[in-house]
């Protein structure tokens, strides 16, 4: 069974700039979660998405933003990159929107903005 | 919201000692108590968890053990190896639906 994908790798972007890192859950699974990994800090919940509808959101600006598709895969965009946006963006998966059973994450996206 | 802390924030031993990590949270209504290992440049990974019908649990050199009441769990590591040295993070979680992420505790474990 495949894991949590994610894509791409890594991503660089000059500030100002937007950038869209994408998603794709383990196969039957209809919730994503998105958090945010400064360099050396700890994981910060940005976005949570299920049956195709935004569920919850982490205390983050508008300019992220995201959705999920038909095919529960999920995109998330960042506008407008500031310099702290330069983290690692990890996804991970889950069933009915519980996460009673622990995350199961995928690589990750090192966004770096210049 | 649900407030995380984890004691201490580093911590290093000697290989072949023990290594306790704890974690307190304030929701009470948090029912589920996993922790997560996250080896330098990797993504975290889910390591053990526990319910809160359970008071402990354990999984070879490593366990988790849960005070409801005083509401903290904490984890522990025996016979620490070099490969243990990885920052470990905490999600008590209620309801199925708590985002909160403890702020994590870097343990080293010196050869």
């Amino acid at each position: 069974e495949a894991g949590v994908t994610q894509s791409p790798t890594h991503l660089i972007k000059t500030r100002g700039q937007q950038a869209t890192l994408r998603c794709s859950p383990i196969s039957g699974h209809t919730s994503v979660y998105w958090y945010q990994q400064a360099l050396g800090l700890g994981l910060q919940f940005l976005l949570w998405y299920d049956e195709g509808e935004e569920r919850n959101r982490g205390n983050f600006p508008p300019r992220f933003s995201g959705r999920q598709f038909p095919n529960y895969s999920s995109e998330l965009n960042v506008n407008a990159l500031e310099l702290e946006d330069s983290a690692l963006y990890l996804c991970a998966s889950g069933t009915g929107g519980t996460v009673s059973r622990g995350y199961t994450f995928g690589s990750g996206t090192r966004l770096t903005v210049v | 919201g649900e407030n995380v802390e984890q004691h201490p924030s580093t911590l290093s031993v000697q290989e072949g000692d023990s290594a306790v990590i704890k974690c307190t949270y304030s929701d009470s209504a948090s029912n589920y108590f996993p922790w997560y290992k996250q080896e330098l440049g990797k993504r975290p990974q889910l390591i053990i968890d526990i319910r809160s019908n359970v008071g402990e649990k354990k999984d070879q050199r490593i366990a988790v053990t849960l005070n409801k009441t005083a509401k903290h769990f904490s984890l522990h590591i025996t016979e620490t190896q070099p490969e243990d040295s990885a920052v470990y993070f905490c999600a008590p979680t209620g309801n199925g639906q708590n985002f909160v992420f403890g702020p994590g505790t870097r343990l080293s474990v010196l050869p």
